[in-house]
């Protein structure tokens, strides 16, 4: 159990242009869940947790207006990357906790965006 | 804060011997602890966690952690490595807050080698 998915795995888009990028827990109803992005090479840096019914945070430097964050029902949370730049372009993934105590995060298989 | 700390960037093991991944960390309170694993171009895998009990903690595809409160030490470890274990490494802590945000470390790249 505990499987997160990620949609597209892959993207390609113009400048300018949005992306929407979903991550979904398939068996367990996910209370929160995380985006990250990663950067060749290095650690995960959050960028903002999400609840589901409420609003997201965000960490501090990262654009809530660029980054949309929306996290309609316990099993389902997107990410917008909205007027997209090729600086944006990075491997974002996005992880999901069940309820209750210091329950490990299971993350999904991470969405490779290449802004052109 | 809390805080974890891979000293290495990268280790080196020829396949069949036993492998070593290194984290410390630096925590108030009772120490909560994760190891996960990445394989290129994916996202990450959980292998194994430390909350209270034995300092030996097994997980995932062989592998244990050892939890050392004198040295402040979360080391990885494995008897007998394969060359599918080569893949990016990755110490956690829990940070304060009530989402249990997580906190990685820099990552260790272990490379075995047949």
């Amino acid at each position: 159990g505990a499987v997160v998915s990620q949609h597209p795995s892959r993207v390609i888009c113009k400048s300018g242009t949005s992306v929407k990028i979903e991550c979904r827990s398939l068996d367990f109803q996910a209370t929160t869940m995380f985006w990250y992005r990663q950067f060749p090479k290095q650690s995960l840096m959050l960028m903002a947790t999400s609840n589901e019914g409420s609003k997201a945070t965000y960490e501090q430097g990262v654009e809530k207006d660029k980054f949309l964050i929306n996290h309609a029902s316990l099993t389902l949370s997107t990410l917008t990357v909205t007027s997209a730049h090729p600086e944006d372009s990075s491997f974002y993934i996005c992880s999901a906790r069940k309820a209750g105590g210091y329950n490990e995060q299971f993350f999904g298989p991470g969405t490779r965006l290449t802004v052109l | 804060a809390q805080s974890v700390a891979q000293p290495e960037d990268q280790v080196k093991v020829a396949e069949g011997n036993p492998l070593t991944v290194k984290c410390t960390y630096s925590v108030s309170g009772n120490p909560y602890l994760f190891w996960y694993v990445q394989y290129p171009n994916r996202g990450l895998q959980f292998l194994l966690k430390y909350i209270t009990g034995d300092n030996l903690v097994k997980g995932s595809y062989g592998f244990e952690a050892e939890f050392n409160k004198s040295q402040t030490s979360f080391h990885l470890k494995k008897p007998s490595a394969l060359v599918s274990d080569s893949a990016l490494y990755f110490c956690a802590v829990p940070t304060s807050g009530g989402y249990q945000k997580v906190t990685f470390g820099t990552g260790t790249k272990l490379q075995v080698i047949p």
